[in-house]
């Protein structure tokens, strides 16, 4: 059972232009929802992450958007650059104690090209 | 500053045979976990390990076992791998909301 839906699953976008990376979950008791960056023949590394209680945040050239009510969310990369070229997962995650149950989205291969 | 270290690299197997796959981190963290990469599956949890001395299975266990040595190590065992086992498979620790993973293993099963 997927409970994080990311789309899409490939995306392709000019140089300079805006990347959108969307993401749907079903659980409502996550309460925190990173974005992870993984460059080729590396492993994901966080790139930012947002809580359900605002429904923004930006960090440089990247931005999350948040809707609660939707259980949507999505990464926004403004002035993309061939260097932003990776897979992006999304993920949500949740739980008490030291312990975080991490649910991951499928992924979405970027590529920018000049 | 390691991070979380995964050995080997690569690894060729034959269908039957069995291997360990190694991780340690270096950041003190409680938890840790082991997920498989495969096209188009994004990163599927196999086992984690909450605490030290504490494992649980997670969405795809079947074919794997664990052990966590301490707080810094946690091994995967491959007891008879299959051509189904070919992934690349990622270590990763945690302190709380945040997971730092290691580069991978990227293994074969003929």
């Amino acid at each position: 059972q997927q409970q994080v839906k990311q789309s899409p699953q490939s995306l392709i976008v000019q140089k300079g232009g805006i990347s959108i990376i969307n993401c749907a979950y079903e659980n409502t008791a996550f309460d925190y929802f990173p974005w992870y960056q993984q460059f080729p023949g590396k492993g994901p590394a966080l790139l930012i992450a947002i809580r359900p209680d605002v429904s923004e945040k930006k960090e440089g050239r990247f931005t999350i958007s948040f809707n609660k009510s939707a259980k949507q969310f999505s990464l926004h990369i403004m002035d993309s650059q061939p260097g932003d070229s990776a897979t992006y997962f999304c993920a949500a995650s949740g739980g008490s104690g030291g312990y975080q149950k991490v649910t991951f989205g499928t992924g979405t291969k970027l590529q920018v090209i000049p | 500053n390691a991070g979380v270290t995964q050995t080997p690299k690569f690894q060729v197997l034959k269908t039957g045979q069995s291997m360990t796959l190694q991780c340690a981190q270096d950041m003190n963290h409680n938890s840790m976990y082991w997920y498989r990469q495969d096209p188009g599956m994004g990163l599927r949890l196999i086992y984690y390990s909450a605490s030290e001395g504490t494992t649980d299975k997670g969405e795809v266990p079947n074919g794997y076992n664990v052990s966590r040595l301490n707080k810094r190590e946690f091994s995967l065992r491959l007891e008879s791998a299959a051509p189904s086992q070919t992934s690349v498979y990622f270590c990763a620790s945690s302190p709380k909301n945040i997971q730092y993973f290691g580069a991978g293993t990227r293994l074969s099963v003929l």
